[in-house]
């Protein structure tokens, strides 16, 4: 069966700090993943997702990169956090034509 | 561009009470509709999903008919229980890449 790991599950960070969230996926090849924000309060966020290794689609313009530097392994990175970049972040994967699987979240708070 | 449009919340019930919460769409296309729930602390668990018009997705004793004449996904449940307190997400699936689209999410708490 199809699981997927993110890590850490919190993180504190200072602002201007460097950022690596990184997300694995077991039991299938070639998915699509995607990393999401959700803010206190608000609804889901897409930022990044990719069809296939080093091909990364950007959403919204922002303080944050994604790498796949290999088939299922999906990374939020970021040089300099500011405060803004707080909130619960999702990776998740899907088939082509399927539903899409969600992490457990990691809950990132820049102070 | 797509969007999905989902009832505010929060939603307060008593436990046994009957449950709607309202989800339209707009999409190009004949999307695939989906309803995530959030409990607390933790990620997105697929609730139920419908991949075309008229089908009802179930689930959990939770349903939700994919309506294209009226582009709702309205979810349902007949008698809520306090477990069920969460967040549930209404989200289309378009495109060849299959990105979801969330709306805001509503959510629920059930009082016993």
């Amino acid at each position: 069966s199809q699981t997927i790991h993110q890590w850490p599950a919190t993180l504190v960070q200072p602002v201007g700090s460097p950022l690596s969230l990184e997300c694995t996926v077991e039991g299938t090849s070639n998915p699509n993943l995607y990393w999401y924000r959700q803010a206190a309060g608000r609804g889901l966020q897409l930022l990044f997702y990719s069809v296939g290794i080093g091909q990364i689609s950007s959403e919204v313009p922002q303080n944050l990169s994604a790498s796949r530097p290999q088939d299922r392994q999906f990374i939020l990175s970021s040089k300099k956090l500011l405060l803004s970049d707080s909130g619960f972040y999702l990776c998740a994967w899907s088939q082509a034509n399927t539903e899409a699987f969600f992490g457990q979240g990691t809950r990132l708070t820049v102070v | 561009g797509d969007s999905v449009t989902q009832m505010e919340g929060p939603v307060t019930l008593s436990e046994e009470a009957f449950l709607t919460i309202n989800c339209t769409y707009t999409a190009t296309g004949y999307p695939s509709l989906f309803w995530y729930v959030q409990y607390p602390g933790e990620g997105l668990q697929l609730l139920l999903k419908a991949t075309k018009a008229d089908d009802k997705g179930s689930n959990k004793g939770f349903e939700a008919t994919y309506r294209k004449e009226t582009t709702s996904f309205h979810l349902e449940k007949g008698s809520v229980q306090v477990s069920d307190s969460a967040v549930y997400f209404c989200a289309l699936r378009t495109g060849s890449q299959g990105n979801l689209i969330f709306g805001k999410g509503t959510k629920l708490s059930v009082k016993p």
